[in-house]
């Protein structure tokens, strides 16, 4: 079975461009989550989205924006880079949004931004 | 407002030593979850345990076991009889907030010397 898949796996971008994240969830996981980690921290969450709804939105600026397809893939975007902007994006895959505890997140291996 | 401590950053054993992380979760919320996620080299997180703030029996899974203990607001992780390949970050990450999502330590770095 086929787990998390995050495309690509390691991107170089300029400052200013714009950028589109890539992710599929486990087959029959209707929830994704986005985060955000720099290096030496821990994850910083950014979207989750359930049956392409945003169910939740993390302390991020409207360069951030996301969307969940029929298929229950998601897209991330960042528009205007900043060199902050730097980081492993990383989405995660789960049954149902994450509530209550009753489900666990399953992650895929990330996307390495780096903005130049 | 919720705030998660891994008080740890590095620690290094020997293989076949046992080894804590410890994790302080501070929140007034009565009703939470708590995590364990690993995330070796690769940088993928993997899902280690998870625990509800209703249950402080502590257990065992294989060479795994954590306490968790409310009223210090602690929910330390032990590996025991450690091996090379458990080498990794190790982060605590409650369920918090409206939004349940997951909030997260800064992580501990383990690593396990042949």
């Amino acid at each position: 079975d086929a787990g998390v898949t995050q495309s690509p796996t390691h991107l170089i971008k300029t400052r200013g461009q714009q950028v589109t994240l890539r992710c599929s969830p486990i087959s029959g996981h209707k929830s994704v989550s986005w985060y955000q980690q720099v290096l030496g921290q821990g994850p910083q969450f950014i979207f989750q989205y359930y049956e392409k709804e945003e169910r939740g939105r993390g302390n991020f600026p409207d360069r951030f924006s996301a969307r969940q397809f029929p298929n229950y893939s998601s897209e991330l975007n960042v528009n205007a880079l900043l060199l902050g902007d730097s980081a492993l994006y990383l989405c995660a895959s789960s049954l149902a949004p994450l509530s209550g505890g009753n489900t666990e997140a399953f992650f895929g291996q990330g996307t390495r931004l780096t903005v130049v | 407002a919720q705030k998660v401590t891994q008080a740890q950053t590095e620690i290094s054993v020997v293989e076949k030593e046992d080894v804590t992380l410890d994790c302080v979760y501070e929140t007034r919320d009565t009703t939470y979850y708590l995590f364990w996620y690993k995330q070796p080299p690769s940088g993928e997180l993997v899902f280690l345990i998870r625990r509800n703030s209703f249950d402080e029996q502590n257990e065992i899974s294989g060479r795994y076991s954590w306490n968790f203990q409310k009223s210090t607001s602690s929910f330390n992780f032990t590996i025991t009889a450690s091996q090379v390949v458990d080498s990794a970050v190790y982060f605590c990450a409650p369920d918090a907030g409206n939004n349940r999502k997951l909030i997260w330590g800064l992580g501990t770095s383990l690593a396990v010397n042949p």
